[in-house]
């Protein structure tokens, strides 16, 4: 069946280091995929989506390119602060199933 | 604006007894809808999900259901609570289409004693 595999946490980094959070995915067909965060004390929230293979998912300096000869959309930023500390899921749609990693906890260290 | 409201935010109940949660969306219409559930080191595990009135997607097979009686309703339940059905339960929604992103409710913590 359909499944999301992410990178296991926590990750720690220093603040303006280099991330990256790896997420690959199994799915029949031509999933979207996407990329949530969840921030301390709130909710899940979009962060990124890419709908086809090749497209480029950007938003708040984050960034993910859906790779399908490798199944992979793995999450990068170039220079992360601590405000970025938070849980992020890699998720896909297929046919309207949505399904979920299970989530990599980041904390960034000033 | 759409918003999704989800009931009770938190509960207790014993073993054996029945559950019954609700979500309802406002502001859009034919939305599919989605419950999660939400445990630490586990992710967001899809119990199920409907693309419309009546229709109804499982995906973990256990002692719980799940109803949509009108467009912008759906329900979670049990007849029967389990230990093991304590957890955190997430609704959702998003607009037709592959790639519309999901939006949350606050969420209902339920403790089984």
């Amino acid at each position: 069946g359909d499944s999301v595999t992410q990178m296991e946490g926590p990750v720690t980094l220093s603040e303006e280091a280099f991330l990256t959070i790896n997420c690959t995915y199994t799915a029949t067909g031509y999933p979207s995929l996407f990329w949530y965060v969840q921030y301390p004390g709130e909710g899940l929230q979009l962060l990124l989506k890419a709908t086809k293979a090749d497209d480029k998912g950007s938003n708040k300096g984050f960034e993910a390119t859906y790779r399908k000869e490798t199944t992979s959309f793995h999450l990068e930023k170039g220079s992360v602060q601590v405000s970025d500390s938070a849980v992020y899921f890699c998720a896909l749609n297929r046919d309207d199933k949505i399904i979920f990693g299970k989530g990599t906890r980041l904390h960034i260290l000033p | 604006s759409q918003t999704i409201h989800q009931w009770p935010a938190t509960l207790v109940q014993p073993v054996g007894s029945p559950l019954s949660l609700e979500c309802t969306v406002e502001g859009t219409s034919n939305p599919n809808l989605y419950w999660y559930r939400q445990a630490a080191g586990r992710g967001l595990q899809l119990l199920f999900y409907s693309v419309g009135i009546g229709q109804i997607s499982s995906e973990v097979p256990q002692n719980l259901s799940a109803s949509r009686p009108q467009d912008r309703q759906f329900i979670l339940s049990s007849k029967k609570l389990l230990l093991s059905d304590s957890g955190f339960y997430l609704c959702a929604w998003h607009n037709q289409g592959f790639t519309s992103p999901l939006h949350f409710g606050n969420g209902t913590r339920l403790t089984v004693t």
